[in-house]
């Protein structure tokens, strides 16, 4: 069975450009997150997907950040213009759901994209 | 709100030596704990996880670890370490409505031969 894949793995771009990562969860993974290192600090929270609905976008930074799902397959994570603190591997995660439990069911992570801000 | 200490960023040891890197955690519940490892190029890696039930948890490649409530600890153990072990280790809380994770700023593992 595949894992989650990203994609590029690698991004440099100047600032002000338009990037948009790809992420590919499981296949019927319904849960999908979006995470984000930014060097020398730890993975935090971007957002959450369930199938194509935002659940929890509350670790967005700012506006310049547009994340969809549509279809609730794959998503996509455009940074529009961005900026030089952008930089950092953002992580895509996928997750079943357990319809009717409280358990909590494994994250699957990608390998991230390196995006470069210059 | 949740927040994981990893106090040691960097840690060495020798192959064969035993191993023990610590976390701190904050959290108003109980909190769902995970050890997550990076190897180069990869993705992250469950290692173990804490839900409930008996403090001392197993996980994969070896590695072991103990949920201590009374000091807000989950620190990662192995006995002997391989020099494949050389990696990253985050720890993560996790828990609310959506499950998403906080994490530790990560403890970067040199395995000396």
């Amino acid at each position: 069975e595949a894992g989650v894949t990203q994609f590029p793995s690698h991004s440099v771009i100047e600032k002000g450009q338009t990037v948009t990562l790809r992420c590919d969860p499981i296949s019927g993974h319904d849960n999908l997150y979006w995470y984000r290192r930014v060097m020398g600090k730890e993975i935090k929270f971007l957002l959450h997907f369930v199938k194509e609905s935002k659940q929890d976008e509350s670790g967005m930074p700012n506006n310049r950040f547009l994340a969809e799902r549509t279809g609730g397959t794959y998503s996509t994570l455009k940074v529009q213009p961005a900026e030089l603190e952008d930089s950092g591997v953002y992580f895509c995660a996928s997750s079943v759901i357990s319809p009717g439990t409280l358990s909590y069911n494994e994250q699957f992570f990608g390998p991230g994209t390196r995006l470069t801000v210059l | 709100a949740q927040s994981v200490t990893q106090p040691d960023i960097h840690i060495t040891v020798s192959e064969g030596a035993s191993l023990e890197l610590r976390c701190n955690y904050s959290y108003g519940a109980t909190p769902y704990l995970f050890w997550y490892v990076q190897s180069p190029g990869q993705g992250l890696q469950l290692l173990l996880k804490y839900f409930s039930g008996d403090t001392l948890v197993q996980g994969i490649k070896g590695f072991e670890a103990e949920f201590k409530r009374s000091q807000s600890s989950f620190n990662l153990r192995k006995p002997s370490v391989h020099w494949s072990d050389a990696a990253e280790y985050f720890c993560a809380v996790g828990g609310g409505s959506n499950y998403k994770l906080t994490f530790g700023k990560g403890t970067l593992l040199t395995v000396n031969p």
